[in-house]
């Protein structure tokens, strides 16, 4: 079961709100990854958590603030939010193995800041 | 700056020809690399993963890694319509988890 799943599949706010995104995996991967897409580009990673702590936090402004409650869950608290940051957010995840690092990801969640 | 170069496309083939789509990468210690497919709205979805030097076959999907030349391609045979889909290729340094992505390059498979 290759299966990482998000919620919510849209999400619209306003820049005054306080909205959280959500990743759950029960492939047993202690690596998990938030990424933002903007449209007709590559993935960009914004977060990585390894063993439940956070490993890689690529300078992301402080609006966004990541939480992995467990190793198979991965929140994304959104805060006061600008509208450049409306993008398709990305969570995956990957077991580390001889094979490499390969990271399945989920459906996203469209967010969309007025 | 470790950059994975992609030729943005779009690239055209007909229906049940050969696609290839092709990468380079910079970052000499890179050790393992992948093959996305993304549809409009959608997800990325692995689709290859390959490790070592040479070819590996899934069904109609073929990755080709050349290390001395940094260089990763993918071929899809007897391409479909279904295939029309941005492809992104991902490189990842030994001992680490940060990918690199490529730009991606759109692929039109038509009638």
């Amino acid at each position: 079961d290759t299966e990482v799943t998000q919620t919510p599949k849209h999400l619209v706010m306003g820049m005054t709100n306080k909205k959280s995104l959500k990743c759950e995996q029960h492939m047993g991967h202690r690596a998990m990854y938030w990424y933002k897409q903007k449209a007709k580009k590559p993935p960009e990673l914004m977060f990585v958590y390894s063993y439940e702590k956070l490993s890689i936090n690529e300078s992301v402004p402080s609006r966004f603030s990541p939480e992995c409650p467990n190793s198979s869950l991965l929140n994304l608290h959104l805060h006061a939010l600008q509208p450049e940051d409306s993008a398709l957010y990305l969570c995956a995840s990957s077991q580390a193995s001889s094979l490499g690092y390969e990271q399945f990801f989920g459906p996203g969640t469209r967010l969309t800041v007025l | 700056q470790k950059e994975v170069e992609q030729n943005s496309g779009p690239l055209s083939v007909p229906e049940g020809a050969i696609a290839s789509l092709n990468c380079t990468y910079s970052d000499r210690g890179s050790q393992s690399f992948f093959w996305y497919r993304q549809y409009s709205g959608k997800s990325p979805e692995l689709i290859m993963s390959i490790y070592s030097n040479g070819d590996k076959e899934d069904g109609r999907f073929t990755a080709q890694l050349n290390k001395a030349s940094q260089y990763v391609s993918l071929l899809i045979r007897d391409s479909q319509p279904s295939d029309s889909a941005t492809y992104l290729c991902a490189a990842c340094p030994g001992g680490g988890n940060k990918l690199t992505f490529g730009t991606g390059t759109q692929l039109k498979v038509e009638l």
